[in-house]
């Protein structure tokens, strides 16, 4: 079956560590997508990519950063500049115009111990 | 600036008691509502697009709407198991890019 594969599905990282959420998709999806969901805040847009070796930056890029390799992978770096990574991370693709929505994965949650 | 916002932000129903989630937005350029369901610890599923006043889709309990400010999501005799946190977003287009603004959502629990 098709969809979205992230991985680890809990991570945790130490104080000035980076760490990288892995994305794979095998819809044959172009565009892709990371939000980051907080208790009672809707997602919020990290990255985003439209095809393979270009990505643009959302509204919450500051301390992330991505690449975009191969059409199937989009990982995501959560770097030590980033002040409050504690959160739920969640990656999304769509087809076309996205009459059929975004496909999500089942998301990673990150812990800063 | 695209904006939406969901009501209310928690909802518990007794099985069989139907009523409707709001979701009202701000957009320039919509190019589609979505509505998702998401339950604990999991990605969002998709349920419903909606791409122009007045229409209408349906599965199964659930029936969206929509109008040009706004979409309701009505349950009909919900059950425990439609128990989650249903999402509502609009996509547009930013520069070439097309984008989705989620709401807070709506948490929903139905007693059985």
């Amino acid at each position: 079956d098709g969809g979205i594969t992230q991985s680890p599905k809990y991570l945790f990282r130490k104080e000035g560590q980076n760490v990288t959420l892995s994305c794979e998709q095998n819809l044959n999806h172009d565009a892709m997508y990371w939000y980051r969901q907080d208790p009672g805040q809707g997602l919020r847009l990290i990255y985003y990519s439209q095809i393979v070796n270009d990505f643009q930056k959302g509204d919450i890029a500051e301390g992330y950063s991505v690449s975009r390799e191969k059409k199937e992978s989009f990982p995501l770096t959560v770097t030590s500049a980033q002040k409050n990574p504690t959160a739920f991370y969640l990656c999304a693709s769509r087809d076309g115009q996205g009459r059929l929505g975004y496909t999500f994965g089942s998301g990673t949650r990150l812990t800063v111990v | 600036e695209d904006q939406v916002t969901q009501s209310p932000e928690a909802l518990r129903l007794q099985e069989g008691e139907s009523s409707s989630l709001n979701c009202s937005y701000t957009v320039s350029g919509l190019r589609g509502l979505f509505w998702y369901r998401q339950d604990p610890g999991k990605g969002p599923e998709f349920l419903f697009t909606l791409y122009s006043a007045g229409e209408e889709k349906e599965k199964e309990r659930l029936k969206a709407t929509l109008t040009k400010k706004e979409s309701f999501l009505h349950i009909t005799a919900p059950k425990p198991e439609d128990s989650a946190t249903y999402l509502c977003a609009v996509q547009a287009v930013r520069g070439s890019a097309r984008q989705l603004t989620f709401g807070s959502g709506t948490q929903l629990t139905v007693l059985p």
